[in-house]
C-alpha cells in the first residue's frame, strides 16, 4: 500500500462549473477525512467517514458539498456551483482508530478562475 | 471548544541552531497530541505524537513532551538542518469531538547553511 492517494493533484474550473475529488485511503483504515487548507493556514475539517458511515460534516461544508463513501473504501467528494472563495487544497486523510494519527493524502489543489 | 494555538512565523535560523516552536491547546477532555510537518509541494506527514499528559514523543531529533498542566505540546530539536526547512502543524485529536483533528495555523521554518 502505498499510503493516501487523491486525484486529480490539480484542478482548474470556472466559476459555476461542478467539480468531483477522489480519495483512495490506506487499505484498513476504516475513517476517512477531508480537509480544506487554504494558503498560510492549517487544515480545517470537513467531514469524516467511518467505513461508509458519514458521522459527523463541519459548518463549512455548505449544501453544495457533499461527500460520499459508498462501500466503506475510496471516497468522492463534490463541489457543485463553484465560487472563487472554494479555491484551495483539499486534502484527504485515513486512519485505523480511535487516538491514532492521520495519514494525509498529497491533496488536490483546486482553482476556480 | 477544542482548538491549538502556535507560534506565528515564519522562523528562520542558521544551521546548527536550536528550534522551539510553541504549541499551546484548549480541549474539553484528554487529547492525542501531534505534530505534523509540510515539506514545499507535498502532503502531511506525521511528524511525532503523544497520546497521554507527561508522554514524549520524538522522531528525527525532534522532540515535544505533553504537558497537562501547561496544556502546552512545544516542539523542539536541538541542531537544526537545511533539510527541516518546511512548515509544521500542532494538532489536537479527541473522542469527544469524534476524533477530528483541530490544526494550528503552521509555522514556517527555513534554516539557512
Amino acid at each position: 500500500d502505498t499510503g493516501v492517494s487523491q486525484d486529480p493533484r490539480h484542478k482548474i474550473t470556472k466559476r459555476g462549473q461542478n467539480v468531483t475529488f477522489r480519495c483512495d485511503p490506506i487499505s484498513e483504515h476504516n475513517r476517512l477525512y477531508w480537509y480544506r487548507q487554504t494558503l498560510g493556514q492549517g487544515p480545517e475539517f470537513l467531514t469524516y467517514f467511518q467505513n461508509e458511515a458519514q458521522l459527523e460534516k463541519s459548518r463549512l461544508l455548505s449544501d453544495r458539498f457533499s461527500a460520499e463513501r459508498p462501500k466503506g473504501s475510496f471516497s468522492t467528494l463534490e463541489i457543485q456551483r463553484t465560487e472563487q472563495g472554494d479555491s484551495a487544497m483539499y486534502l484527504c486523510a485515513s486512519s485505523f482508530s480511535l487516538d491514532t494519527e492521520a495519514f494525509f493524502g498529497q491533496g488536490t489543489r483546486l482553482t476556480v478562475v | 471548544g477544542d482548538s491549538v494555538t502556535q507560534m506565528e512565523g515564519p522562523v528562520t535560523l542558521s544551521e546548527e541552531a536550536c528550534l522551539t516552536i510553541n504549541c499551546t491547546y484548549t480541549a474539553t477532555g484528554y487529547p492525542s497530541l501531534f505534530w505534523y510537518v509540510q515539506y514545499p509541494g507535498e502532503g502531511l506527514q506525521l511528524l511525532l505524537k503523544a497520546t497521554k499528559a507527561d508522554d514524549k514523543g520524538s522522531n528525527k531529533g525532534f522532540e515535544a513532551t505533553y504537558r497537562k498542566e501547561t496544556t502546552s505540546f512545544h516542539l523542539e530539536k536541538g541542531s537544526v538542518q537545511v533539510s527541516d526547512s518546511a512548515v509544521y502543524f500542532c494538532a489536537l485529536s479527541e473522542r469527544n469531538t469524534g476524533n477530528q483533528f483541530y490544526f494550528g495555523t503552521g509555522t514556517s521554518l527555513t534554516v539557512i547553511p
